[in-house]
C-alpha cells in the first residue's frame, strides 16, 4: 500500500522568503506523485504532478517539486512567497494516475507581510 | 477552465434524517466521480468510485447502504447520507474525471455536514 507523510501542519513565511513543504512517500511501485492546493471555500487545484518523466517537476504559479527516489520524498518548493500563496497543501500519491488517491494530512502555508 | 460544482456547502441536519449533496461536472463529461470524506486535522480519504450508469464501487469500511450514490449522467453524481448521525459529521469533497485523451481530474469545494 501506498501513503504519503507531510512533515509539518503548519509552515509559516514571510512574503518574499522561498517556501518548503516536505513530503515523503511510501510506494511499493513507481508512484504518481501530486501536489494540490486548497483555497478557503473552493475546490482543490492541482499544482503540478509527477509521473515517472522528469524528476524536477514544474507547476503552476512558481512551484516546483523534486523527486528523489533515494529519499523517497517529494517536496514542494517556490523561490518567493506571494500572499496568495496562503492555503492547504496536499501532497498526494497513487498507483494508477488520477484512480485511487492517497492524501496527506495537508500542511496549512500562512505567509505574512 | 473545467469547473466541478458541489452543493451545498454547507449543511446542518437532525440526526435520523437523510441528507443529499450533489456534484456536478459544468463544461465536461465526468465518466468517473469520486467521493471523499475529511474528518477534522485528518487527510481525504477515498470512500467511492462512481462510474456513469453503473454501481459505485465501495472502499472497505463504508457503509453502501448508509452512503448511497448515484451517478445517473455523465454530469451529475450525488451522495446522500441516509439516517445521518453525529458520526457522520465531516467534510465531503467529489471529484470528477475526465478530458478525454487529456485526463484531468477536477474537484468539488466541499460540503461540511454537520449532524444534530
Amino acid at each position: 500500500a501506498q501513503s504519503v507523510t507531510q512533515l509539518d501542519s503548519h509552515v509559516s513565511v514571510s512574503e518574499g522568503t522561498p517556501v518548503l513543504l516536505r513530503c515523503n512517500y511510501s510506494s511499493s511501485y513507481s508512484p504518481s506523485l501530486f501536489w494540490y492546493v486548497q483555497h478557503p471555500n473552493k475546490g482543490l487545484q492541482l499544482l503540478l504532478k509527477y509521473t515517472s518523466a522528469a524528476t524536477l517537476v514544474k507547476g503552476i504559479n512558481g512551484f516546483e517539486a523534486e523527486f528523489k527516489k533515494s529519499e523517497t520524498s517529494f517536496h514542494l518548493t517556490k523561490p518567493s512567497a506571494h500572499m496568495s500563496d496562503a492555503a492547504e497543501y496536499f501532497c498526494v500519491v497513487s498507483l494508477t494516475g488520477f484512480q485511487k488517491l492517497v492524501f496527506g494530512t495537508g500542511t496549512r502555508l500562512l505567509v505574512s507581510p | 477552465g473545467a469547473v466541478v460544482s458541489q452543493h451545498p456547502s454547507w449543511v446542518i441536519c437532525k440526526s435520523g434524517t437523510s441528507v443529499k449533496i450533489e456534484c456536478r461536472s459544468l463544461d465536461f463529461q465526468a465518466t468517473t466521480m469520486f467521493w471523499y470524506r475529511q474528518f477534522p486535522k485528518q487527510s481525504l480519504m477515498l470512500m467511492a468510485t462512481s462510474n456513469e450508469g453503473s454501481k459505485a464501487t465501495y472502499e472497505q469500511g463504508v457503509e453502501k447502504d448508509k452512503f448511497l450514490i448515484n451517478h445517473a449522467s455523465l454530469t451529475l453524481s450525488t451522495l446522500t447520507v441516509t439516517s445521518a448521525h453525529p458520526e457522520d459529521s465531516s467534510f465531503y469533497i467529489c471529484s470528477a474525471r475526465g478530458g478525454g485523451a487529456n485526463e484531468k481530474l477536477f474537484f468539488g469545494s466541499g460540503t461540511q455536514l454537520s449532524v444534530l
